[in-house]
């Protein structure tokens, strides 16, 4: 069955430093792969998705995302953060054929300012 | 102009109760989606109808009944409540299945006491 794991429940940054968060999926088929942010007391909004094309992916608010398939991972990035960043990051991967979207747990990112 | 709306927005209510949750989507948009947010953020998908058909129902006991009069509307209607259904649920839509982006609404937060 689908899965898709990252790797960090709770994230604690300071302004300008630069974040990473993992997010590897189980399917060995052709993947369309999105991150979701959800600020605090909002609902889900869509940061970037990728289907075909270029494995480097680039969203709103300055963030990116690099597809490695021969990893299975999906890793969001953005090179300096600040305390607006401040919600829960959602990974979530959807097999072409499979009809469902799958997500991660989530990971909490606090931005000190 | 609100893409994806749900009312209401908080419900509380005790258990054994019926309580329904509507969402509307003005994007045009063929397929819409039921989510279920628990306490620890994670997100899972109960039903998806496509052109006012089901094509996704996963585990989800039959006390939850989803109702698509049209393809701008999904209702959820819970019967006999349990304490277990307390969460936060997500309306969704998009076009075409799945594997498009999905729009989500701003939840519905149900207590159940």
């Amino acid at each position: 069955a689908q899965s898709v794991s990252q790797h960090n429940h709770h994230v604690i940054l300071s302004e300008a430093a630069s974040l990473e968060l993992g997010c590897n999926y189980s399917y060995g088929g052709t993947v369309n792969l999105f991150w979701y942010v959800q600020y605090p007391g909002q609902h889900l909004q869509l940061l970037l998705k990728y289907f075909s094309g270029d494995p480097l992916v680039k969203g709103i608010k300055g963030f990116e995302a690099e597809f490695i398939k021969s990893k299975f991972s999906f890793n969001l990035r953005k090179p300096s953060v600040q305390w607006s960043d401040t919600a829960e990051y959602f990974c979530a991967v959807n097999a072409v054929r499979g009809g469902k979207l799958i997500f991660g747990q989530g990971t909490e990112l606090s931005v000190k300012p | 102009d609100t893409a994806v709306s749900q009312t209401p927005k908080y419900l509380v209510t005790q258990m054994g109760n019926d309580k329904s949750i509507k969402c509307e989507q003005n994007l045009g948009h063929d397929t819409m989606y039921w989510y279920k947010q628990d306490s620890k953020k994670f997100l899972k998908i109960m039903f998806s109808y496509n052109n006012k058909e089901l094509i996704i129902n996963e585990t989800v006991p039959n006390r939850f009944s989803p109702k698509s009069p049209d393809k701008a509307h999904l209702n959820l209607h819970i019967n006999s409540l349990e304490l277990g259904d307390s969460a936060v649920y997500f309306c969704a839509s998009s076009q075409g299945s799945s594997y498009n982006e999905q729009f989500f609404g701003p939840g519905t937060r149900l207590t159940v006491l």
